[in-house]
């Protein structure tokens, strides 16, 4: 099956910075979101990025389908954007999604 | 409000007790799952369901079993639990089109299994 794999797994940030978080995956795919899971355990949706760019505030998203990798931008980061980042997959055929391990941030004031 | 609603939030059972983490969205989708989220392994889907009476297994479904007899709901059954099956599970929903099948979830159930 699919293989999805997050880099870094670990980032620590001070408030303002930028960061890029990366996710690799092995296969081709029709479907592919970033979520972000805050410490409370909540998870949400950021993307629904199969391909192309987009941009929602201070994140942007870019999937180069035909590389199998994704991009998740935060720019001018803030406390608040601390937690899990993950990114999922759904592979062409099936109704499967698979998570990567996750990129766990923490932006410190 | 749009939503996923998951109960319990918290259950502390003992092995073998049968149990049921109940599922209801509000918001018509076709598509819901249930996943479990274990330290150092990321989100693993469990199983999935395309709408009513038809589903699928994910890729750890052994020691689980799910019904979608209505559309909005898509309960969890433990029929045996067992300790390996202590884990933070979540349920989500998503619609089926072709350009956005954003993947909603619920807020989580927390499940020790002694």
């Amino acid at each position: 099956g699919i293989q999805v794999e997050q880099s870094p797994p670990d980032l620590i940030l001070q408030e303002g910075a930028n960061s890029t978080l990366r996710c690799n995956f092995s296969d081709s795919v029709n479907n592919l979101q970033w979520f972000h899971q805050n410490p409370w355990g909540q998870l949400i949706n950021l993307f629904y990025i199969p391909s192309g760019t987009k941009q929602n505030g201070r994140l942007s998203a870019t999937t180069v389908a035909t590389e199998r990798y994704s991009l998740l931008y935060i720019s001018s980061s803030q406390t608040t954007d601390s937690g899990v980042y993950f990114c999922a997959v759904g592979s062409s055929g099936t109704y499967k999604y698979i998570f990567g391990t996750g990129t766990r941030l923490k932006v410190l004031a | 409000e749009a939503q996923v609603t998951q109960n319990p939030r918290y259950l502390i059972t003992v092995t073998g007790k049968k149990l049921t983490v109940t599922c209801s969205q509000n918001m018509n989708h076709e598509y819901m799952s249930w996943y479990r989220q274990d330290p150092g392994l990321g989100l693993r889907q469990i199983y999935y369901s395309m709408n009513v009476e038809v589903t699928d297994k994910g890729d750890v479904p052994e020691g689980y079993k799910v019904s979608r007899k209505e559309k909005r709901n898509f309960p969890l059954i433990l029929e045996s639990p067992s300790p390996n099956q202590t884990s933070l599970y979540f349920c989500a929903s998503s619609l089926f089109t072709s350009t956005n099948e954003k993947l909603f979830f619920g807020s989580g159930t927390q499940l020790s299994v002694l």
